[in-house]
């Protein structure tokens, strides 16, 4: 198992820009998350999916899009960067419809917005 | 306030020694993980727990729901457990809140 894939590893863009992060896990798992790690602060759930067809925002989504057509991939959409959106972004991806499993994280996307 | 706080913030120790992190929440969970993140950035979960205590090798984590407390030890400690230790509540059965870590630096 590849278990929780993450492209691309690294992204500049410019402000006004938009992107796609993808996402994707091969476990059969039904709860999938986005989190964005930031230099003192903890991670933060940005948009969450506790199945195919089902997403819901967490503490920062504004200017974040997900969607979540299949069971394996959850992309996180940019619509316009903003250099605000500098991050390290995590997926994460758990058995069952909530995060009380056990979580497994991709190995991040580094973007940067100038 | 932050709703899930870790102490310390950072934290040095010589190698074989005895370490404990600590986690608190200000409201109920129904779940908490520890979770630990090496240098390059990769997360990995170390324990999720909702009572009691939990070993894997030299970690061992507890928690106390009544009093909303955990703590992360790891017994003999070594250079390789460098890393920062983050623990997450689970809030309404669908969402984590995060610590904002602890960094731990083991010399030899």
């Amino acid at each position: 198992n590849a278990g929780v894939t993450q492209t691309p590893k690294f992204q500049v863009l410019k402000t006004g820009q938009s992107m796609t992060l993808q996402c994707a896990q091969d476990m059969n798992h039904e709860y999938m998350s986005w989190y964005r790690q930031d230099p003192g602060m903890g991670l933060r759930l940005i948009h969450y999916s506790v199945g195919a067809g089902i997403t819901d925002q967490g503490e920062v989504p504004n200017g974040y899009n997900v969607s979540r057509s299949t069971t394996e991939d959850f992309p996180l959409r940019l619509l316009s960067a903003a250099p605000s959106q500098t991050s390290v972004y995590f997926c994460a991806s758990s058995y069952g419809t909530g995060p009380k499993e056990t979580q497994y994280f991709g190995p991040g996307t580094r973007l940067l917005v100038l | 306030k932050n709703e899930v706080e870790q102490s310390p913030q950072n934290l040095t120790a010589q190698e074989g020694e005895f370490i404990t992190i600590n986690c608190s929440y200000s409201v109920g969970i129904s779940a908490l993980h520890w979770l630990q993140q090496h240098p390059g950035g990769g997360i990995v979960s170390l324990f999720m727990l909702s009572s009691g205590k939990k070993k894997h090798g030299r970690l061992i984590a507890t928690i106390n729901i009544q009093e909303k407390h955990s703590s992360l030890h790891i017994t003999a400690s070594h250079p390789r457990d460098s890393a920062v230790y983050i623990c997450a509540g689970c809030y309404n059965t669908d969402k984590l809140i995060f610590g904002t870590g602890t960094r731990l630096q083991v010399f030899p």
